[in-house]
């Protein structure tokens, strides 16, 4: 079975600074997306960006990017110039490439200091 | 454009109740999924329904149903409710063709609370 780990339950971050959260996950599968997604207090689940795992080229979305190494099976989220924004719970979620459901992390929440 | 809608935002019922919750997809996805998220912990997948029919379920007892309309909109149906069914249910949308298949866009959730 496919599983998820986020080992991080809460991270803070001083406005402007970086970060990095930490996901990994564990499959036998070799071809399958990776999600990072934001929930906000107002609990929309939003997508932050999604990396395919066929794809070396780490995804980037404006300040936020990805480390994937495929076989360390790890999937962290760097999220440069931190913003008030930002501050919500971020989950980690994989699918296998044909599959058809999220598996989720437990979460991390991001704290950011003004 | 529309996104994910769900309604009711807010529900309180009693053990032993039947809820039914739901669910409008994005504009353009007819795939919807339905996942229960309980406090302090990530969201868990119960179903996806895409041409009217369920195609993959989680770990979740029979009291839990759904139903997709030939318009994409779903329902979500717990019956003889527990405790143990407060949570947050969220529901996502994707589409079967085109670009971004694998990607699931949330709808904002309803919350459920049984006394």
């Amino acid at each position: 079975a496919q599983t998820v780990t986020q080992s991080q339950p809460e991270m803070s971050v001083q406005e402007a600074e970086t970060v990095t959260l930490s996901c990994t996950y564990d499959t036998s599968e070799s071809d399958y997306y990776l999600f990072w997604y934001k929930q906000p207090p107002s609990r929309q689940m939003i997508l932050v960006i999604r990396q395919e795992a066929y794809k070396q080229q780490n995804a980037t979305e404006n300040r936020f990017s990805v480390n994937f190494q495929k076989a360390a099976k790890s999937f962290s989220l760097k999220i440069s110039d931190s913003q008030l924004g930002d501050a919500a719970m971020y989950f980690c979620a994989y699918r296998i490439q044909y599959g058809n459901k999220l598996v989720f992390g437990a979460g991390t929440i991001l704290r950011v200091k003004s | 454009d529309a996104g994910v809608t769900q309604s009711p935002t807010h529900l309180i019922k009693t053990r032993g109740q039947q809820v039914t919750l739901r669910c409008s997809p994005k504009s353009g996805h007819d795939t919807v999924s339905w996942y229960q998220q309980a406090l302090g912990q990530g969201p868990q997948f119960i179903f996806q329904y895409y041409e009217e029919e369920e195609r993959q379920r989680g770990n979740f007892p029979d009291r839990f149903s759904g139903h997709q309309f030939p318009n994409y909109s779903s329902e979500l149906n717990v019956n003889a409710l527990l405790l143990g069914d407060s949570a947050l249910y969220l529901c996502a949308s994707s589409p079967r063709a085109g670009e971004a298949t694998e990607t699931q866009y949330f709808g904002p959730g309803t919350r459920l609370l049984v006394l």
